[in-house]
């Protein structure tokens, strides 16, 4: 089983401070993605990589930037975290060999902005 | 770019009555891979089921979709709804050349006794 993990779960954050919410996976993918959620908007893909030292934009890159150190390890940073980027964030790994690898998430991380 | 439309927020219905949650799409690629994911309370959301063909029926765990890309379509459907089946429910698009996995809004089905 695939699997991917993040940290912390669930973090309550100051305006202008900087959070940083890591991903692991343990599923040798080249793929990884964070995906923020909120209600009514869905799951909004932030940034991804689909290889290590490169990342990528995804639709709603503005405050966020991203670091892929190695295959395993993905990290989605808030360098001047604001009251909107309270949500939950997944992280999400998919293989290689087509448009149609299956996406395969973490446990989400809830941050809280203050 | 691509994109997915779920116009149903919420779903709600009684048990053992059939499900429909409906999903359309834009893209450019002819051979774009549609998803569902559901996504259970207090759990990390993952695949139901996906699909490339054109009119193949795909089932999954009860439920099922077909892709009519004359349509742009890749409806949900269940034939008799279950108290566990309350979740939210994702159709999501990928794109063929960048992997980039795009999401609809979501729909949240919730099933009455």
């Amino acid at each position: 089983e695939a699997a991917v993990t993040q940290s912390p779960r669930s973090k309550v954050a100051v305006t202008g401070g900087k959070v940083t919410l890591s991903c692991h996976q343990t599923n040798n993918h080249d793929y990884m993605y964070w995906y923020r959620q909120d209600t009514g908007h869905g799951l909004r893909l932030i940034h991804y990589s689909y290889v290590a030292d490169s990342t990528e934009k995804g639709d709603i890159p503005d405050g966020y930037k991203a670091s892929r150190p190695s295959q395993e390890n993905f990290s989605l940073i808030l360098e001047l975290a604001s009251l909107s980027q309270t949500a939950v964030y997944f992280c999400a790994s998919s293989g290689t060999g087509g448009a149609g690898n299956t996406l395969y998430f973490g446990e989400g991380s809830r941050l809280i902005v203050v | 770019g691509d994109s997915v439309t779920q116009k149903e927020g919420l779903v709600t219905l009684t048990e053992g009555l059939p499900v429909m949650l409906n999903c359309t799409y834009q893209t450019i690629y002819s051979n774009a891979f549609l998803f569902w994911y559901v996504h259970y309370l207090n759990e990390s959301p993952r695949l139901l089921l996906k699909s490339s063909t054109d009119n193949k029926r795909t089932e999954h765990q009860g439920f099922h979709a077909t892709l009519h890309k004359s349509s742009s379509s890749f409806h949900l459907q269940k034939s008799s709804a279950q108290l566990s089946d309350s979740a939210l429910y994702y159709c999501a698009l990928s794109e063929a050349n960048t992997n980039k996995v795009v999401f609809g809004t979501g729909t949240r089905l919730q099933v009455l006794p």
